[in-house]
């Protein structure tokens, strides 16, 4: 069985702030996405980074995949009120569509 | 384009009862999967339907199936309901790009409670 740790769980920080989420496995994954989900609503997909070694940046959001590709880390440079949320990494292992989600960070962002 | 719909959004049930929740993807989508979200087990895979043939399925009990019709609708059945099975269940819709994880557009949910 293939699990996805997810850390901090909970995060609190002021605006402006700079973070970073982790998301560790004992196992090798094809592929590695990020999602935020709002309250009420499903995830939305952020990110998907394939190769080992990968960065993806998205405004202020980088995204690295391990070089081994079991982990991989989101880092939020300045963060704003709006990016309050649950974040969410989930591994791919090439078999259609079905994911393993990590337990989520809930990031809160005070202005 | 319209987004995933799920139906319906809110639901209660008594233990033993059965629920049926619907899921409509995203017009061309023919990928649809479920998942089950709990405040104590996160977002877990149930199972993965794919031109009408269930390609991947989780690690739940037999009482949590499905199906895919040919328009590409899918729904999801719980039998002999227990208080545990209490979630937001999610459907995801996705294109074809191989046999890999694409993007997948979830829908809002369908949040399950049951007495």
């Amino acid at each position: 069985t293939q699990l996805l740790e997810q850390s901090p769980q909970f995060l609190s920080i002021q605006e402006g702030e700079n973070l970073t989420v982790y998301c560790n496995s004992s196992s090798v994954f094809s592929s590695l996405q990020w999602y935020r989900q709002e309250p009420g609503e499903g995830p939305v997909l952020l990110v998907t980074v394939v190769t080992g070694g990968e960065v993806k940046k998205l405004k202020r959001l980088t995204f690295q995949f391990g070089d081994a590709r079991k982990d991989s880390s989101l880092h939020i440079t300045a963060a704003q009120p709006g990016d309050t949320g649950l974040y969410l990494c989930a591994g791919g292992d090439g078999a259609g569509n079905m994911l393993t989600f990590g337990g989520g960070t809930r990031l809160m962002v005070k202005p | 384009k319209a987004g995933v719909t799920q139906t319906p959004r809110y639901l209660i049930k008594t233990r033993g009862q059965q629920v049926t929740l619907s899921c409509s993807p995203i017009s061309g989508h023919r990928s649809v999967s479920w998942y089950q979200q709990t405040p104590g087990q996160g977002l877990q895979f149930l199972f993965e339907y794919f031109s009408e043939t269930q390609r991947n399925k989780g690690n739940f009990p037999g009482r949590f199936s499905g199906r895919q019709f040919s328009n590409s609708r899918s729904e999801m059945n719980v039998s002999t309901l227990e208080l545990g099975d209490s979630a937001l269940y999610l459907c995801a819709s996705a294109g074809t790009r191989g046999y890999s994880a694409g993007e997948l557009f979830f829908g809002e949910g369908s949040r399950l409670t049951v007495l």
